[in-house]
C-alpha cells in the first residue's frame, strides 16, 4: 500500500524558534499533499492544500506567513512553523493523494504518522 | 453546511465482544465515505472506502455499511481485540475532483480485558 512518512516524529523547541517538518510519499508520486493539525481529543483540521510546484492554498484562519509550506517535488512537502509559540504545540499530520482520474471516487488520501510539536 | 457526526463519542467494551459505531452526514453531493482507525499519537489508517453506490465493505473484522438515502454509515467490529482500542473516524469526500475531506469528531473505543 501507499506509504507516507513524516520527520521528525516528535520535536521540542523553544519559543521563537522555527521548526521544519517533512512529509514524504515513499512509494508513489503525490501531486497533492495536505497538512492537518490535531489538538487533543479533536478531529483533524485542514491547514493547507499543497500542489507540487505551486503555492499552497491555506484554510481560513491559518496564517500563511507563520506556516510556510513548500512542495518542491512529487514526493516531498515541508511545513515550517516560524517563530513558534506554545499555542502552536499540536500534532501535525500530512497526507498525500494519488490522483487517479480527476473524478474518480477512489481518489484517496494516505496519512503520515504525524509529528508531535511541543513549544516550550 | 457539510457535517459529519459520530456516535457514541466514546465506548468501552470487553475483549471478544462486538460493537457498532455510527456516522451521520449531511454532505451533498457525496462521492465516497471512509472509515479510519487512529491510534493514539499516530496518523489515521484507512479501514474502508465506499462510494455512494456501495452498501457494504469488509476488511477483516471490520465491516462498514452505507445507506446513501438516509445518509448514515456504520462500522461494525467483530470479536474485538485489545489492539482495536483507538479512535475511529468517519470521513466524507464531498465531490469527485474536489479533495477537501469532511471529518467526523471520532468515536474513542476502549477494549478492556
Amino acid at each position: 500500500g501507499a506509504v507516507v512518512s513524516q520527520h521528525p516524529s516528535w520535536v521540542i523547541c523553544k519559543s521563537g524558534t522555527s521548526v521544519k517538518i517533512e512529509c514524504r510519499s515513499l512509494d508513489f508520486q503525490a501531486t497533492t499533499m495536505f497538512w492537518y493539525r490535531q489538538f487533543p481529543k479533536q478531529s483533524l483540521m485542514l491547514m493547507a492544500t499543497s500542489n507540487e510546484g505551486s503555492k499552497a492554498t491555506y484554510e481560513q484562519g491559518v496564517e500563511k506567513d507563520k506556516f510556510l509550506i513548500n512542495h518542491a517535488s512529487l514526493t516531498l512537502s515541508t511545513l515550517t512553523v516560524t517563530s513558534a509559540h506554545p499555542e502552536d504545540s499540536s500534532f501535525y499530520i500530512c497526507s498525500a493523494s494519488i490522483s487517479l482520474l480527476r473524478d474518480s471516487p477512489y481518489n484517496e488520501q494516505f496519512f503520515g504518522p504525524g509529528t508531535r510539536l511541543t513549544v516550550l | 453546511k457539510n457535517q459529519v457526526e459520530q456516535s457514541p463519542q466514546s465506548l468501552i467494551i470487553l475483549e471478544g465482544k462486538n460493537c457498532t459505531l455510527q456516522c451521520n452526514y449531511t454532505v451533498s453531493p457525496f462521492s465516497n465515505l471512509r472509515w479510519y482507525k487512529q491510534d493514539t499519537g499516530r496518523g489515521p489508517v484507512s479501514l474502508t472506502i465506499m462510494t455512494f453506490s456501495e452498501n457494504t465493505k469488509s476488511n477483516g473484522r471490520y465491516t462498514a455499511t452505507l445507506d446513501a438515502d438516509t445518509k448514515q454509515s456504520s462500522l461494525h467490529i467483530t470479536a474485538s481485540q485489545l489492539s482495536d482500542s483507538a479512535s475511529y473516524i468517519c470521513v466524507v469526500h464531498p465531490h469527485p475532483g474536489f479533495q477537501k475531506l469532511v471529518f467526523g469528531t471520532g468515536t474513542r473505543l476502549l477494549v478492556s480485558p
